[in-house]
């Protein structure tokens, strides 16, 4: 049992570059979550997925892109990297979506993310 | 709209020392609390969790955290802290609705302790 992992570790990319982060959790959670982490600003919630075939915006959601391929991955997409994206940036991933109660939620080890 | 305020940014500790961190949301009705703890490089773990019943609870590791409704708070403590809790910890908050609700974390507390 794997929990929640993400791909790539580190990644370095030039202003305008695109690329996309992968997340996947193996434990049959309804709900998914991508969050920036930055120096004094704790966690912002960029996207999120309540339910497998719905996404909906979080707190900092301009120059990002979701996709909820299945119950498992739910990928981050950057079309046009900025510097102002330089950040780590978490996957989480909670057994409760619509309805749910607790929403406790499970980390993934994070992304490294360098915007030159 | 919802948030959750950790009053200390930075905290120094000499191993053995006490530690206590503030936690106080704003929303009013009935809430989920957590804490994480985060190790230098590593992902947030689920340090502690209420959702009903007894207020004190007890976490992995030695922590604890008393939930306090009528002052909206929800702190974190340990008698004697070691070299090995110096990470940072965030306190985070979800109401408990129906619908879904969205986790919201404080700004987090970066501990230091030396030997």
């Amino acid at each position: 049992n794997a929990g929640v992992t993400q791909t790539p570790k580190f990644q370095v990319l030039k202003t305008g570059q695109s690329m996309t982060l992968q997340c996947a959790q193996d434990m049959n959670h309804n709900s998914m979550y991508w969050y920036r982490q930055d120096p004094g600003m704790g966690l912002r919630l960029i996207y999120y997925s309540a339910s497998e075939g719905t996404t909906d915006k979080g707190e900092v959601p301009n120059g990002y892109n979701v996709s909820r391929l299945n119950k498992r991955e739910f990928s981050l997409r950057l079309e046009s990297a900025a510097p102002s994206q330089t950040s780590v940036y978490f996957c989480a991933s909670s057994p409760d979506g619509i309805g749910g109660v607790y929403n406790e939620q499970f980390f993934g080890p994070g992304t490294r993310l360098t915007v030159l | 709209a919802q948030s959750v305020s950790q009053h200390n940014h930075h905290v120094i500790l000499s191993e053995a020392a006490s530690l206590e961190l503030g936690c106080n949301y704003s929303y009013g009705g009935t809430v989920n609390l957590f804490w994480y703890v985060q190790y230098p490089g590593q992902h947030l773990q689920l340090l502690l969790k209420y959702f009903s019943g007894d207020p004190l609870v007890k976490g992995i590791k030695g922590f604890e955290a008393e939930f306090i409704k009528s002052k909206f708070s929800f702190n974190l403590r340990k008698p004697s802290v070691q070299w090995s809790d110096t990470a940072e910890y965030f306190c985070a908050v979800t109401r408990r609705n129906t619908g879904f609700q969205k986790l919201v974390f404080g700004t987090g507390t970066r501990l230091l302790v030396s030997p």
